[in-house]
């Protein structure tokens, strides 16, 4: 049973660039959350999808968009990018059946 | 969970010690979960440890217990015979599915 994997695992981007951040979540999970870490805070919800649809969304501006696959794998992608974007984010998978959610190791993005 | 607090942003313990750290919550939600994370440098999230809130009995896993308090809104975690391995932030957080965190606490172990 593989865990969830993001990639990468650190970029830097300019800002007003657009990033995509990848997800691929654990076998047999068909729900990815995306959180946002600010340095030194807990994570925030940013939305989540389930079985290809988005299913709730945290206070995140509509620039901060998202998908999920077939296999259940996920992006996050975030246009006009601003210096207060830097950030770890985190994905997350669990399955209708259990809410424990398996989190990956994250990407840190960083915003200049 | 709508709102997660953490009062103590850094504790710290001695080696085989027990500590505890809290954690009080607020939701309207009447179904949701209490859960409690830990986060070492490598910056992947553990989950240490989960409470369902319908069930009154107390989790425990481990050298790790939670003391569940429903009609106070507390929920913290105990633990015990600390070990080196336990530095780490640690985060508590509540929901169903999508969590909310709390600032987190950083727990230093004194050898």
């Amino acid at each position: 049973e593989t865990g969830v994997t993001q990639s990468p695992t650190h970029l830097i981007k300019t800002r007003g660039q657009q990033v995509t951040l990848r997800c691929s979540s654990q076998s047999g999970h068909n729900t990815v959350s995306w959180y946002q870490q600010a340095l030194g805070q807990g994570p925030q919800f940013i939305f989540q999808y389930y079985r290809e649809e988005e299913n709730g969304r945290g206070n995140f501006p509509p620039r901060f968009s998202g998908l999920q696959f077939p296999n259940y794998s996920s992006e996050l992608n975030v246009n006009a990018l601003e210096l207060d974007d830097s950030a770890l984010y985190l994905c997350a998978s669990s399955s209708e059946w259990n809410t424990e959610a398996f989190f990956g190791q994250g990407t840190r993005l960083t915003v200049v | 969970a709508q709102t997660v607090t953490q009062s103590q942003p850094e504790m710290s313990v001695q080696e085989a010690e027990t500590v505890t750290l809290s954690c009080t919550y607020d939701t309207s939600e009447s179904d949701y979960y209490l859960f409690w994370y830990k986060q070492p440098p490598s910056r992947q999230m553990i989950l240490v440890i989960r409470q369902e809130a319908y069930k009154q009995q107390n989790a425990t896993e481990n050298r790790f217990s939670v003391n569940f308090q429903k009609a106070a809104k507390s929920f913290s975690l105990k633990i015990s015979d600390s070990q080196l391995g336990d530095a780490a932030m640690y985060f508590c957080a509540g929901g169903n599915e999508k969590l909310t965190f709390g600032t987190g606490t950083r727990l230093t172990i004194i050898p």
